[in-house]
């Protein structure tokens, strides 16, 4: 079965300090890659996604993921965060008609 | 600007009773959908549904139901509430095609079952 690793379920980092979320997925077929966040009482909002074409995407809020398709990951970077990134970030992947296969989450904590 | 509503943010119900939970999209998706969220379990899909009348089961449908009469509603229903369905639930849509079945959520309902 197809799955979705993120790896970090927390990330304490300092603010205005860089980030890595780290995702793999499990499959090398073709697939669309997503990244959402959730703040805290919220719904998810969609943080970006790759559907094809550059493998480097930007998302809101200074976010950016990379698409490797060799290492089956999609890891999420932001150069400086600051203390409104406080979130869970959830990676998720398409393989197929209507679903979306989801990771775990990493809550990302920032130290001031 | 893509919007998907839930019908309450925060309910309280108590062990045995019917609850109605109820998500509105105003895109015109034609997959709608309705996850559990627990903490340390990320998103679980309960039901969802590619068309009117249409339903297929996620991966946890026990103890639910769902209703999709209109393209733009789908009810999410526990018959007989338990207190292992306190849980967050979040609705979704979403349109086959050119957007990779980008999902669109609403805000979130918090159920707590007493």
């Amino acid at each position: 079965a197809q799955s979705v690793t993120q790896l970090d379920s927390q990330v304490p980092v300092f603010e205005e300090a860089p980030v890595e979320l780290r995702c793999n997925y499990s499959s090398s077929v073709s697939v669309y890659l997503f990244w959402y966040v959730q703040y805290p009482n919220q719904g998810l909002q969609l943080l970006l996604k790759y559907l094809s074409g550059s493998t480097l995407v930007k998302g809101i809020n200074g976010f950016e993921a990379e698409f490797n398709k060799s290492q089956t990951s999609f890891h999420l970077r932001k150069p400086s965060v600051h203390i409104s990134d406080t979130a869970e970030y959830f990676c998720a992947v398409s393989y197929s008609n209507y679903q979306l296969i989801w990771g775990a989450g990493t809550k990302l904590i920032i130290k001031p | 600007d893509v919007k998907v509503t839930q019908s309450s943010r925060y309910l309280v119900k108590r062990t045995g009773e019917k609850v109605f939970l109820e998500c509105v999209q105003d895109m015109d998706h034609e997959n709608m959908f309705w996850y559990r969220q627990d903490p340390g379990l990320g998103l679980r899909l309960i039901y969802f549904s590619y068309d009117v009348k249409m339903k297929e089961k996620g991966d946890i449908p026990e103890g639910y139901s769902v209703s999709r009469e209109k393209k733009e509603r789908f009810s999410l229903i526990l018959e007989s509430a338990s207190t292992n369905q306190t849980s967050m639930y979040l609705c979704a849509s979403s349109s086959p095609g050119s957007e990779g079945e980008t999902q669109y959520f609403g805000p979130g309902t918090r159920l707590l079952v007493l």
